[in-house]
Parts: C-alpha cells; sequence; structure tokens
C-alpha cells in the first residue's frame, strides 16, 4: 500500500537558518504530493503541493519538488522565521483519490 | 466561509461511556473524513464518505461509528469509549474535482481523554 517517510524530529533552528525536511513516498502511479503545517493548538493547513513529476510546490518562502526518480518530496525554505515554529507533515495523495496517507510528521522550532 | 468546525473542542469521558463529535463543513464538499491523531504516528483515516447517505472504513475504524445524513455534517460515534481512543480527532472535507486536487480541509480537532 500506500506509505510516507518522514524525518523524524524534532528540529531545532536559528532564525534565518536553512530548512530541509526530508520526505519520501512508496505509491503505485502518480500520486499528488502535499505538505501541511500545524500551528500549536490548530487543525492542518495545506503549505503547498505539486500534481505531476518535476513539478515544484511554493508557499510562504517554502518549496518542494515533486521527484519522481528519487520518490520524494522534501521541504525547504531559504531562511526561517521564529512564526514558522509548527508540526509539518508529507502526504499524498494516491491511486484511490480519495484518502490522503499521512508522514508522521516533523516537530519545527526556530529560535530567536 | 467558516470552513470547516468541529464541536466539541474538549472532552473528558470515563470508560464504557458513549458520545458523538459533529464536523460540519460550508464549502459544498461532497467528500468528508475523520482522522486521529497520535504521537508520533500523523493522521490516521477512521472512516470517510464520499457523500451524503455513504461512508466507508479507513485505517482504523474498530470501536467508532459514523453517519452521514446530511451533506453538510459527518457524525463520528464512540458507542463504549475505551482509554485507546484518547486522541485528537480532525476532520476534514475536500471536493472530487480534478482541479481540487485532492486537497483537503481541516477543522480545528477535538481533543478527546478517556479515562
Amino acid at each position: 500500500g500506500d506509505s510516507v517517510t518522514q524525518m523524524e524530529g524534532p528540529v531545532t533552528l536559528s532564525e534565518e537558518a536553512f530548512l530541509t525536511i526530508n520526505c519520501t513516498y512508496t505509491a503505485t502511479g502518480y500520486p499528488s504530493l502535499f505538505w501541511y503545517v500545524q500551528y500549536p493548538g490548530e487543525g492542518l493547513q495545506l503549505l503547498l503541493k505539486a500534481t505531476k513529476a518535476d513539478d515544484k510546490g511554493s508557499n510562504k518562502g517554502f518549496e518542494a519538488t515533486y521527484r519522481k526518480e528519487t520518490t520524494s518530496f522534501h521541504l525547504e525554505k531559504g531562511s526561517v522565521q521564529v512564526s514558522d515554529s509548527a508540526v509539518y507533515f508529507c502526504a499524498l495523495s494516491g491511486r484511490s483519490a480519495r484518502q490522503l496517507t499521512f508522514g508522521s510528521g516533523t516537530q519545527l522550532t526556530v529560535l530567536p | 466561509n467558516a470552513g470547516v468546525t468541529q464541536t466539541p473542542k474538549f472532552r473528558v469521558l470515563k470508560t464504557g461511556q458513549s458520545m458523538t463529535l459533529l464536523c460540519a463543513q460550508d464549502m459544498n464538499h461532497e467528500y468528508m473524513y475523520w482522522y486521529r491523531q497520535d504521537p508520533g504516528m500523523g493522521l490516521r483515516l477512521i472512516h470517510y464518505s464520499v457523500g451524503e447517505g455513504t461512508t466507508a472504513k479507513g485505517e482504523v475504524p474498530d470501536g467508532y461509528n459514523v453517519s452521514r445524513l446530511k451533506k453538510q455534517n459527518f457524525l463520528l460515534g464512540l458507542e463504549s469509549a475505551a482509554p485507546s481512543q484518547t486522541s485528537v480527532y480532525f476532520c476534514a472535507s475536500s471536493s472530487p474535482t480534478v482541479a481540487a486536487n485532492n486537497e483537503q480541509f481541516f477543522g480545528p480537532g477535538t481533543r478527546l481523554t478517556v479515562l
């Protein structure tokens, strides 16, 4: 079945540091890929998405590129802010197209 | 638009008690979902619905029941709560259109503790 493996946290960075959170997946066919963010005490919000190979999703300075050859969708940001502190989830929408499969989440803390 | 709302926000139950969690969405979405979130395990799908009057099992359906009597509402029931059901529960909805790309919209969550 479909699965998502995410870099384990927690991750602690200083403000303005470079961020990478690794995500790899296993799925049949051509899934859509997502990054969701969960701020403290809130539900998940879509951060960015990519629907086909080589697509780059971007939002709020975050980027991720759909790499089919390495089955990866790593999240990057060039300069993190304290306000980026949250839990980040990688997810895929696979063959059923009705369900999302989530990774375990990565807690990011950015220190001033 | 309120988006996806969940009631209640917090609840404490004793083992064996029953309760119903309510999810409502005002985006006219066909699909709705119930997830549970546990530390280190991400979100796991409990049940989902692809339209009014339909429900289907997800990854972890045991101990839960659901109903979708109206398109905008999706109820999650616990008939006899167990401590293993202590979790944060999230409802989500989505549109089945191609343009939507399966993006799901989430509610704020319900934190349930079973003693």
